[in-house]
């Protein structure tokens, strides 16, 4: 079955505003990578976590290996920030990936 | 200057056609990777590669075969296309095993 759920699906925000999109494991990960599928359907590396926080300018992830989640935090979200957010975390011999969060900025 | 280049950036193919995505590196990494991506879904693992000259199975590699002629050149091939491979294909690559990877910016095939 499916080893990673990702939530909410689909996420509006209006500029400035922020939010939290959540990554939850059924099983225990060693690491988790957050990206995000740009207008042009390139994927941008935005972390890549074992354990702990980063930050990098508005963006924020954590991930947390034995309560099996990791979330990705938006704060004052921009129009340049839309797209499909997706998390990714080896899980023995594979690497699973969340069906994707589509991000939508309006003004 | 991207590391994990991808040509073509998208194509066109009757069903039945021979269709080959390419995928070049200069990570200097082992690993390397394709994945398809369908709409609303996330990424599917087709084929892998840790070393040139072998590539492993991912979970769905029926009608597709992989080509790793060199540490920074990996091939995905399809004999004979069909209209359920129509997708968006990324390559990637990886230094180790379940370490972060870098991705290509993807090929858009569509199979008619």
């Amino acid at each position: 079955g499916d080893q990673v759920e990702q939530s909410p699906s689909a996420l509006s925000l209006h500029e400035g505003t922020g939010s939290a999109l959540r990554c939850n494991f059924t099983t225990t990960m060693r690491a988790v990578q957050w990206f995000r599928k740009n207008s042009r359907g390139s994927l941008i590396n935005l972390f890549y976590l074992a354990s702990g926080t980063k930050e990098n300018g508005r963006l924020k992830s954590a991930f947390d290996s034995k309560e099996r989640y990791s979330t990705l935090h938006i704060r004052d979200a921009q129009l340049e920030d839309s797209g499909t957010y997706f998390c990714a975390a080896p899980g023995g011999y594979k690497v699973v990936f969340g069906s994707g969060t589509r991000l939508l900025v309006s003004p | 200057e991207a590391a994990v280049t991808q040509s073509p950036r998208s194509k066109v193919a009757v069903t039945g056609g021979k269709v080959t995505l390419s995928c070049h590196q200069t990570n200097n990494h082992d690993y390397m990777y394709w994945y398809r991506q369908d709409t609303g879904h996330g990424l599917r693992l087709i084929h892998y590669s840790y070393v040139a000259d072998s590539t492993e199975k991912g979970d769905i590699p029926d009608g597709y075969k992989a080509s790793r002629p060199s540490q920074e050149n990996f091939s995905l091939i399809l004999e004979l296309a069909s209209l359920s491979q129509t997708a968006v294909y990324f390559c990637a690559s990886s230094r180790d095993w379940g370490v972060e990877q870098y991705f290509g910016p993807g090929t858009r095939l569509t199979v008619l």
